[in-house]
């Protein structure tokens, strides 16, 4: 069974750290597309990073310079590092996996996991 | 890459059928037949209920259909249910460096 677990979500000051975690069962990260997705609070769903399976990293231009993508192989976890935190990336943080041979629809994602930024 | 447009919100009654639509543009919905549609409840992660425009995965009720014409997608919900009261977001491929954008969302409301 496909499972996704996104942990690492918390209470941050503004211009603060956090790394998030999502550990993947039932498949292999790293010969997937996975992605990060947020959703703001009553907002809607914002695309916010991208790993694909060759290992090519893309970020939506809100988070460029100050998130990282990543992947853990042996762990089967994916990550985002986020740094210079900001209150406007207070949201539901979701990891996701994009099925290649679904059109890249996201057909797995996680619970999600609360980041809020204030001081 | 600007988000997609949909309607803020649609009601129907149970039994009715209701049509979501999303626009983009050429860059993105008009250029690939990459549509997917995501049904999200309250405090829940969204879930796929179609994919590559008119595609349903296992397990989600035929009710929900599909389509797309030139840069609007549509998603079709007929023989509405309670159940079926959620919010929904349409989402398209605009190339691999912006692998999902993503629609407002749109409130669909079971009177």
């Amino acid at each position: 069974e496909v499972q996704l677990v996104e942990s690492g979500g918390g209470l941050v000051q503004p211009g603060g750290s956090l790394r998030l975690s999502c550990a993947a069962s039932g498949f292999t990260v790293s010969s997937n597309y996975m992605s990060w997705v947020r959703q703001a609070p009553g907002k809607g769903l914002e695309w916010v990073s991208v790993i694909y399976s060759g290992g090519s990293t893309y970020y939506a231009d809100s988070v460029k310079g100050r998130f990282t993508i990543s992947r853990h192989n042996s762990k089967n976890t994916l990550y985002l590092q986020m740094n210079s935190l900001r209150a406007e990336d207070t949201a539901v943080y979701y990891c996701a996996r994009l099925n290649t041979a679904g059109g890249n629809a996201a057909d797995y994602w996680g619970q999600g996991t609360l980041v809020t930024v204030s001081s | 890459q600007s988000a997609l447009t949909q309607p803020a919100s649609v009601s129907g009654s149970p039994g009715q059928s209701i049509t979501i639509s999303c626009t983009g543009t050429s860059s993105d919905v008009g250029s690939y037949n990459l549509v997917s549609w995501y049904q999200q409840h309250p405090g829940k992660a969204p879930k796929l209920m179609i994919y590559e425009v008119s595609k349903r995965p296992s397990g989600v009720s035929n009710r929900f259909s599909g389509s797309k014409s030139g840069n609007t997608a549509s998603l079709t919900i007929s023989g509405l249910q309670a159940e079926d009261e959620a919010d929904y977001y349409c989402c398209s491929y605009a190339g691999s460096s912006t692998p999902l954008v993503f629609g407002g969302g749109t409130k669909l409301t079971v009177l």
